[in-house]
């Protein structure tokens, strides 16, 4: 099992610049996660989806994070234009849904940088 | 809404000696409790989980919790600590169908 899959693992980008983060969930899980974590702010759920759909999107901060699920192995977290504040390192998790009684399996994360 | 309070942002423990790492948890419903741990520049993995069962769970690498109503509180033990434990621990709590709520962090430090 390979896991969740995250790429890029490291962004370095300007400041204006679109971001794309991908992530693979592991294969049968049907909940995805997003998070952002930083020194700052800690661990936040940035939005959750169930079976493609998304469930809570509550944390995502602005309009200029957009997230979507097209099919059950693949989700992308887009910024458009990004901000040095929107350093971070991102990650993606999956778990079975099941009222929260499975574990979510995290990804190694993206370590973005924009300057 | 459901929270979880970690008070503090380090412990330093010497090798061997016991390691207790505090979890507070405030919840409007009977809660699922989880401990994370997060290893340098990895993601979270799984320590242990609370889900209304034994109120005593044991998860690996030897660490253990205990849920405690009367003190909304699911701190996390080992009897004795080892270099490789050396990681940021995460306490959560559900929120509601998968949506967890995680604490600050506690990082851990093992002195030999």
């Amino acid at each position: 099992d390979a896991g969740v899959i995250q790429s890029p693992r490291h962004e370095v980008t300007e400041m204006g610049q679109e971001v794309t983060l991908r992530c693979k969930p592991i294969s049968g899980h049907n909940s995805l996660f997003w998070y952002r974590q930083t020194m700052m702010r800690g661990l936040e759920l940035l939005i959750y989806f169930n079976n493609n759909v998304p469930i809570d999107d509550s944390g995502m901060p602005e309009d200029r994070f957009s997230a979507k699920m097209p099919n059950a192995s693949f989700s992308t977290l887009k910024i458009q234009p990004s901000e040095p504040r929107d350093s971070a390192v991102y990650f993606c998790a999956s778990s079975l849904s099941a009222g929260g009684l499975y574990e979510q399996y995290f990804g190694p994360g993206t370590r973005l940088t924009v300057t | 809404a459901q929270s979880v309070t970690q008070l503090g942002s380090h412990v330093s423990v010497s090798e061997g000696a016991l390691v207790l790492l505090r979890c507070n948890y405030s919840s409007s419903v009977p809660p699922y409790l989880f401990w994370y741990v997060q290893y340098p520049n990895q993601g979270l993995q799984l320590l242990l989980k609370y889900t209304s069962a034994a109120t005593l769970v044991k998860g690996i690498n030897g660490f253990e919790a205990e849920f405690k109503k009367s003190e909304t509180s699911f701190h996390l033990t080992k009897p004795s600590a080892h270099m490789s434990d050396a990681a940021e621990y995460f306490c959560a709590v559900r929120e509601f169908l998968e949506k967890l709520v995680f604490g600050k962090g506690m990082k851990l430090t093992v002195n030999p």
